[in-house]
Protein backbone atom coordinates (compact mmCIF):
# COMPACT_ATOMS: atom_id res chain seq x y z
CA UNK A 1 0.00 0.00 0.00
CA UNK A 2 0.95 3.29 -0.68
CA UNK A 3 1.91 5.86 2.13
CA UNK A 4 2.86 9.73 2.36
CA UNK A 5 4.01 11.15 5.72
CA UNK A 6 4.45 14.60 6.23
CA UNK A 7 5.60 14.62 10.00
CA UNK A 8 5.66 18.55 10.32
CA UNK A 9 1.29 19.66 11.14
CA UNK A 10 2.13 23.26 11.11
CA UNK A 11 5.32 25.43 10.66
CA UNK A 12 5.30 29.34 11.73
CA UNK A 13 8.34 31.62 10.20
CA UNK A 14 9.27 35.29 9.63
CA UNK A 15 9.26 36.71 6.26
CA UNK A 16 12.64 36.25 4.31
CA UNK A 17 13.34 32.90 6.34
CA UNK A 18 14.15 29.89 4.37
CA UNK A 19 11.66 26.87 5.25
CA UNK A 20 11.68 22.89 4.39
CA UNK A 21 8.56 21.20 3.76
CA UNK A 22 9.36 17.60 4.64
CA UNK A 23 7.58 14.71 2.63
CA UNK A 24 8.60 10.17 2.89
CA UNK A 25 6.41 8.17 0.93
CA UNK A 26 6.29 4.43 1.01
CA UNK A 27 5.44 2.50 -1.99
CA UNK A 28 6.42 -1.04 -3.41
CA UNK A 29 6.13 -0.05 -7.21
CA UNK A 30 9.18 1.29 -9.25
CA UNK A 31 7.20 3.55 -10.93
CA UNK A 32 5.11 6.06 -9.58
CA UNK A 33 4.58 10.11 -9.21
CA UNK A 34 4.86 12.33 -6.75
CA UNK A 35 3.59 15.99 -6.28
CA UNK A 36 3.28 18.81 -4.14
CA UNK A 37 0.54 20.93 -4.25
CA UNK A 38 -0.46 24.23 -2.37
CA UNK A 39 -3.77 25.51 -0.64
CA UNK A 40 -4.57 28.15 -0.22
CA UNK A 41 -7.04 29.75 2.63
CA UNK A 42 -9.24 29.76 -0.56
CA UNK A 43 -9.51 26.09 -0.58
CA UNK A 44 -8.12 25.42 -4.63
CA UNK A 45 -5.44 23.13 -5.38
CA UNK A 46 -2.86 24.66 -7.18
CA UNK A 47 0.00 22.50 -8.80
CA UNK A 48 3.35 23.14 -8.04
CA UNK A 49 5.45 20.06 -9.28
CA UNK A 50 5.20 16.63 -10.75
CA UNK A 51 7.98 14.36 -10.58
CA UNK A 52 8.82 10.83 -11.52
CA UNK A 53 10.23 8.32 -9.85
CA UNK A 54 12.73 7.58 -12.52
CA UNK A 55 14.03 11.48 -12.58
CA UNK A 56 16.43 12.35 -9.61
CA UNK A 57 17.27 15.60 -10.58
CA UNK A 58 16.56 18.63 -8.22
CA UNK A 59 14.57 21.20 -9.37
CA UNK A 60 14.48 25.01 -8.69
CA UNK A 61 11.35 27.20 -9.96
CA UNK A 62 12.09 30.79 -8.53
CA UNK A 63 12.28 30.51 -4.83
CA UNK A 64 10.86 26.92 -5.15
CA UNK A 65 12.80 23.98 -5.05
CA UNK A 66 12.42 20.19 -4.15
CA UNK A 67 15.04 17.56 -3.40
CA UNK A 68 14.08 13.65 -4.34
CA UNK A 69 15.90 11.25 -2.37
CA UNK A 70 14.97 7.23 -4.17
CA UNK A 71 17.26 6.23 -1.27
CA UNK A 72 15.41 7.91 2.07
CA UNK A 73 12.06 8.05 0.17
CA UNK A 74 11.25 11.68 0.59
CA UNK A 75 10.63 14.53 -1.58
CA UNK A 76 11.52 17.58 0.11
CA UNK A 77 10.62 20.99 -0.71
CA UNK A 78 11.91 24.36 0.66
CA UNK A 79 10.83 27.97 -0.13
CA UNK A 80 13.90 30.47 -0.04
CA UNK A 81 12.94 33.89 1.12
CA UNK A 82 9.63 33.12 1.97
CA UNK A 83 6.65 35.34 1.73
CA UNK A 84 3.39 36.23 3.66
CA UNK A 85 1.56 34.93 0.51
CA UNK A 86 3.52 31.66 0.80
CA UNK A 87 0.85 30.70 3.94
CA UNK A 88 -1.54 28.04 3.36
CA UNK A 89 -1.15 24.13 3.72
CA UNK A 90 0.90 22.48 1.50
CA UNK A 91 0.31 18.46 0.44
CA UNK A 92 2.64 16.06 -0.75
CA UNK A 93 0.34 13.43 -3.01
CA UNK A 94 2.08 10.00 -4.23
CA UNK A 95 0.30 8.40 -7.44
CA UNK A 96 0.64 4.99 -8.76
CA UNK A 97 -1.41 2.59 -11.11
CA UNK A 98 -3.40 -0.01 -8.97
CA UNK A 99 -4.02 -3.09 -10.28
CA UNK A 100 -6.81 -1.74 -12.75
CA UNK A 101 -4.39 0.23 -14.53
CA UNK A 102 -5.57 3.86 -12.43
CA UNK A 103 -3.62 6.06 -11.04
CA UNK A 104 -4.38 6.40 -7.39
CA UNK A 105 -3.35 9.57 -5.54
CA UNK A 106 -2.79 9.36 -2.35
CA UNK A 107 -2.26 12.67 -0.07
CA UNK A 108 0.25 13.31 2.62
CA UNK A 109 -1.75 15.31 5.82
CA UNK A 110 -0.55 18.43 5.01
CA UNK A 111 1.71 21.17 6.35
CA UNK A 112 0.38 24.31 7.36
CA UNK A 113 2.88 27.00 6.74
CA UNK A 114 2.09 30.54 8.61
CA UNK A 115 4.36 32.91 7.34
CA UNK A 116 4.54 36.11 9.75
CA UNK A 117 5.19 39.82 7.85
CA UNK B 1 -2.10 22.74 -17.94
CA UNK B 2 -4.99 21.26 -18.46
CA UNK B 3 -8.75 22.88 -17.13
CA UNK B 4 -11.25 21.37 -14.74
CA UNK B 5 -14.03 23.09 -13.83
CA UNK B 6 -16.61 22.67 -10.89
CA UNK B 7 -20.02 23.57 -10.42
CA UNK B 8 -21.33 24.87 -8.13
CA UNK B 9 -18.44 26.35 -5.83
CA UNK B 10 -20.57 26.69 -2.86
CA UNK B 11 -23.79 24.78 -1.81
CA UNK B 12 -25.99 25.34 1.06
CA UNK B 13 -29.07 23.17 1.19
CA UNK B 14 -31.52 21.28 3.99
CA UNK B 15 -31.02 18.20 5.51
CA UNK B 16 -32.58 15.20 3.78
CA UNK B 17 -32.50 17.28 0.06
CA UNK B 18 -30.12 16.06 -2.83
CA UNK B 19 -27.52 18.20 -3.92
CA UNK B 20 -25.77 17.49 -7.90
CA UNK B 21 -21.58 19.01 -8.36
CA UNK B 22 -20.94 18.61 -11.89
CA UNK B 23 -17.14 18.09 -13.32
CA UNK B 24 -15.90 18.83 -16.76
CA UNK B 25 -12.62 18.38 -18.47
CA UNK B 26 -12.81 21.92 -20.86
CA UNK B 27 -9.78 21.26 -23.02
CA UNK B 28 -9.65 17.66 -22.89
CA UNK B 29 -11.19 14.18 -23.05
CA UNK B 30 -11.09 12.29 -19.66
CA UNK B 31 -11.97 8.81 -19.89
CA UNK B 32 -11.01 8.88 -15.84
CA UNK B 33 -12.42 11.26 -13.34
CA UNK B 34 -12.14 10.76 -9.45
CA UNK B 35 -13.78 12.07 -6.95
CA UNK B 36 -12.37 13.02 -3.53
CA UNK B 37 -13.85 14.61 -0.03
CA UNK B 38 -11.62 17.00 2.55
CA UNK B 39 -13.10 17.91 5.70
CA UNK B 40 -11.82 20.95 7.65
CA UNK B 41 -8.28 20.88 8.25
CA UNK B 42 -7.72 17.07 7.45
CA UNK B 43 -6.24 15.72 3.93
CA UNK B 44 -8.05 14.71 1.01
CA UNK B 45 -9.42 11.02 0.69
CA UNK B 46 -10.01 9.61 -2.22
CA UNK B 47 -14.04 8.70 -2.86
CA UNK B 48 -14.50 6.72 -5.67
CA UNK B 49 -12.97 6.34 -9.54
CA UNK B 50 -15.60 7.39 -12.24
CA UNK B 51 -15.21 5.85 -15.63
CA UNK B 52 -16.57 7.11 -18.39
CA UNK B 53 -19.61 4.61 -19.70
CA UNK B 54 -19.53 2.37 -16.65
CA UNK B 55 -19.80 2.21 -12.89
CA UNK B 56 -17.58 4.24 -10.79
CA UNK B 57 -15.01 1.98 -8.25
CA UNK B 58 -15.79 3.55 -4.60
CA UNK B 59 -13.32 3.59 -2.05
CA UNK B 60 -13.76 1.59 1.03
CA UNK B 61 -16.39 2.83 3.24
CA UNK B 62 -17.63 4.74 1.04
CA UNK B 63 -21.48 4.26 0.48
CA UNK B 64 -22.48 4.43 -3.13
CA UNK B 65 -26.01 4.43 -2.78
CA UNK B 66 -25.10 7.92 -0.67
CA UNK B 67 -22.57 9.13 -3.53
CA UNK B 68 -24.23 8.89 -6.69
CA UNK B 69 -21.81 9.00 -9.93
CA UNK B 70 -22.40 9.09 -13.13
CA UNK B 71 -19.75 9.72 -15.98
CA UNK B 72 -21.98 9.89 -18.84
CA UNK B 73 -19.21 11.74 -21.40
CA UNK B 74 -15.51 12.28 -21.51
CA UNK B 75 -15.72 15.68 -20.33
CA UNK B 76 -18.63 15.07 -17.46
CA UNK B 77 -19.26 13.39 -14.86
CA UNK B 78 -21.31 14.17 -11.77
CA UNK B 79 -21.59 13.25 -8.21
CA UNK B 80 -25.36 13.47 -6.55
CA UNK B 81 -25.30 13.45 -2.81
CA UNK B 82 -28.24 12.03 -2.29
CA UNK B 83 -30.85 12.88 1.20
CA UNK B 84 -27.68 15.22 2.75
CA UNK B 85 -26.61 15.61 6.20
CA UNK B 86 -24.95 18.35 8.53
CA UNK B 87 -21.94 15.50 8.46
CA UNK B 88 -21.80 15.42 4.72
CA UNK B 89 -20.88 18.91 4.71
CA UNK B 90 -17.20 18.84 3.36
CA UNK B 91 -15.13 20.19 0.25
CA UNK B 92 -15.33 17.75 -2.46
CA UNK B 93 -12.73 18.02 -5.15
CA UNK B 94 -13.14 16.55 -8.73
CA UNK B 95 -9.63 15.16 -10.78
CA UNK B 96 -9.81 14.63 -14.62
CA UNK B 97 -6.82 12.19 -16.10
CA UNK B 98 -5.45 13.05 -19.35
CA UNK B 99 -4.71 9.24 -20.08
CA UNK B 100 -2.29 8.90 -23.14
CA UNK B 101 1.85 8.01 -22.40
CA UNK B 102 1.80 11.26 -20.48
CA UNK B 103 -0.99 10.71 -18.18
CA UNK B 104 -1.47 13.27 -15.61
CA UNK B 105 -3.91 14.76 -13.43
CA UNK B 106 -5.79 17.77 -12.67
CA UNK B 107 -8.11 18.99 -10.14
CA UNK B 108 -11.09 21.22 -10.29
CA UNK B 109 -11.43 23.88 -7.88
CA UNK B 110 -13.68 22.57 -5.03
CA UNK B 111 -17.24 22.64 -4.08
CA UNK B 112 -17.88 23.88 -0.76
CA UNK B 113 -21.06 21.69 0.64
CA UNK B 114 -23.35 23.04 3.50
CA UNK B 115 -25.91 21.01 4.83
CA UNK B 116 -28.19 22.91 7.50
Amino acid sequence: AQKVTQAQTEISVVEKEDVTLDCVYETRDTTYYLFWYKQPPSGELVFLIRRNSFDEQNEISGRYSWNFQKSTSSFNFTITASQVVDSAVYFCALSEADSGGYQKVTFGTGTKLQVIP
Amino acid sequence: GAVVSQHPSRVICKSGTSVKIECRSLDFQATTMFWYRQFPKQSLMLMATSNEGSKATYEQGVEKDKFLINHASLTLSTLTVTSAHPEDSSFYICSAETGGSHNEQFFGPGTRLTVL
